[in-house]
């Protein structure tokens, strides 16, 4: 299986900032990653497919990156809504696994 | 708009059985595949299991090979997760999933989840 390594475990910023989420794969995926945004008690919700395109609906402060084993997921201004956790997920072969996750929280 | 709805969960001892289901409108539902991920408590998100549109090819995670069994009716719109001598591990909210892509009989293509509902818990606990 391939394994999906996300870095950092936690993250602590302020609104307005600019943010980094990194994702590792265990071998090439191509640019076969989606990410997610999940806030507690809900659902996880698509940001991101194809390693950098933008789901419809999902502010343009949100962009991806990256092919082969290394991805980001960058938010360029970070905002109150954003304070969440992020999940990459790849989906070049079975099976499909995730991140650990990303959580962002209020500095 | 596409909805999909959980339901079945509950607190069931280690070895027991239960069986989700999960609704599914505002698609054609024969035309996707579907999927089970669950999280447990304080967790990441761990994918379970996928089930193709026409229900032909399935795929498990190798935590619960021969342990859980997927199946879906079109007639009913209704994705289902039956799963069989449950652990302490197992305890999770389970989240049905809408694939955008589809499955063949050896794998999945553009299996990422655009859709989810909004879980079901279940605890295994004697």
């Amino acid at each position: 299986d391939i394994q999906m390594t996300q870095s950092p475990s936690t993250l602590s910023a302020s609104v307005g900032d600019r943010v980094t989420i990194t994702c590792r794969a265990s071998q090439s995926i191509s640019t076969w990653l989606a990410w997610y945004q999940q806030k507690p008690g809900k659902a996880p919700n698509l940001l991101i497919y194809k390693a950098s395109s933008l789901e419809s609906g999902v502010p343009s402060r949100f962009s991806g990156s990256g092919s082969g084993t290394d991805f980001t997921l960058t938010i360029s201004s970070l905002q109150p809504d954003d304070f969440a956790t992020y999940y990459c997920q790849q989906y070049n072969s079975y099976s499909w696994t995730f991140g650990q996750g990303t959580k962002v929280e209020i500095k | 708009e596409v909805q999909l709805l959980e339901s079945g969960g509950g607190l069931v001892q280690p070895g027991g059985s239960l069986r989700l289901s999960c609704a599914a409108s505002g698609f054609t539902f024969s035309s996707y595949a579907m999927s089970w991920v669950r999280q447990a408590p304080g967790k990441g998100l761990e994918w379970v299991s996928t089930i193709s549109g026409s229900g032909g090819s399935t795929y498990y995670a190798d935590s619960v090979k021969g342990r859980f069994t997927i199946s879906r009716d079109s007639s009913k719109n209704t994705l289902y997760l039956q799963m069989n001598s449950l652990r302490a591990e197992d305890t999770a909210v389970y989240y049905c999933a809408k694939s955008t892509g589809y499955c063949s009989s050896t794998s999945c293509y553009e299996h990422y989840f655009a859709y989810w509902g909004q879980g079901t818990l279940v605890t295994v606990s004697s």
